[in-house]
C-alpha cells in the first residue's frame, strides 16, 4: 500500500503557484520524497526528490517540513502543460530494488 | 538519449490468446521495471530486473505472467491465456544502478475483448 496521503485532485490557474500538499506521517527515517507526474496517454516523469532540506531545481520545489510527515510540492508559473496527475512517493534511496510504490495521485487542472 | 520505447503502444487481443510487449531501456541502464496501470489507479508495480537477473516479482502476479531480459538489454513481458481483467496499460522503466530516477516509456495499452 501507498504511504502518502494526497488530495484527489486541485485547480491552478495559469501563470500562478501551484501548491499540492502531501501527508507521509509514517515515513522512515531513511526514506526520500519523490515526486513524478504523469500526463494523459504518457508514462509517469520524474520531478523531484528531497530528504529533509527543500529542494529546487529547473522543474520544480520540495518543501518538506521538519518532523518530515509532509511536504509540498511547488510550481513556481504552472502552465497549461503542467495538468498532470502528481505522485508522491516515499522509498528508501537506492534500496535493493529501488521500486515505486504509487498511490492514486492528486490530479492538477491548470485553468486558462 | 532516446528514451524507454515500447512496442506496441496499443493491443487487442481475443480472452484465451497469448500476447507479448517488448520493452527497449535507455542503453547502459542496469535496472529495469514493469509496472501495469488501470483507469484511475496509479502504476502498479510487477517485476524488476537487474541486468538480466529477475530480482523481484509482485507477489498479485499471476503465472499467466511471464517476463524476460535475456543479456540484459530488451525485456520481453508476456501474457499466457489472456483474461478481460487483463486489460490495461502496461509500462516499462529503466534506471542506473541505484539512481533514484526511473525513466518511463509511454506504455502499451492492452484491451481484452
Amino acid at each position: 500500500d501507498a504511504k502518502t496521503t494526497q488530495p484527489p485532485s486541485m485547480d491552478c490557474a495559469e501563470g500562478r503557484a501551484a501548491n499540492l500538499p502531501c501527508n507521509h506521517s509514517t515515513i522512515s527515517g531513511n526514506e526520500y520524497v519523490y515526486w513524478y507526474r504523469q500526463i494523459h496517454s504518457q508514462g509517469p516523469q520524474y520531478i523531484i526528490h528531497g530528504l529533509k532540506n527543500n529542494e529546487t531545481n529547473e522543474m520544480a520545489s520540495l518543501i518538506i517540513t521538519e518532523d518530515r510527515k509532509s511536504s509540498t510540492l511547488i510550481l513556481p508559473h504552472a502552465t497549461l502543460r503542467d495538468t498532470a496527475v502528481y505522485y508522491c512517493i516515499v522509498s528508501p534511496y537506492g534500496g535493493a530494488t529501488n521500486k515505486l510504490i504509487f498511490g492514486t495521485g492528486t490530479l492538477l487542472a491548470v485553468q486558462p | 538519449d532516446t528514451g524507454v520505447s515500447q512496442d506496441p503502444r496499443h493491443k487487442i487481443t481475443k480472452r484465451g490468446q497469448n500476447v507479448t510487449f517488448r520493452c527497449d531501456p535507455i542503453s547502459e541502464h542496469n535496472r529495469l521495471y514493469w509496472y501495469r496501470q488501470t483507469l484511475g489507479q496509479g502504476p502498479e508495480f510487477l517485476t524488476y530486473f537487474q541486468n538480466e537477473a529477475q530480482l523481484e516479482k509482485s507477489r498479485l502476479l499471476s503465472d499467466r505472467f511471464s517476463a524476460e531480459r535475456p543479456k540484459g538489454s530488451f525485456s520481453t513481458l508476456e501474457i499466457q491465456r489472456t483474461e478481460q481483467g487483463d486489460s490495461a496499460m502496461y509500462l516499462c522503466a529503466s534506471s542506473v544502478n541505484r539512481d533514484e530516477k526511473l525513466f518511463f516509456g509511454s506504455g502499451t495499452q492492452l484491451s481484452v475483448l
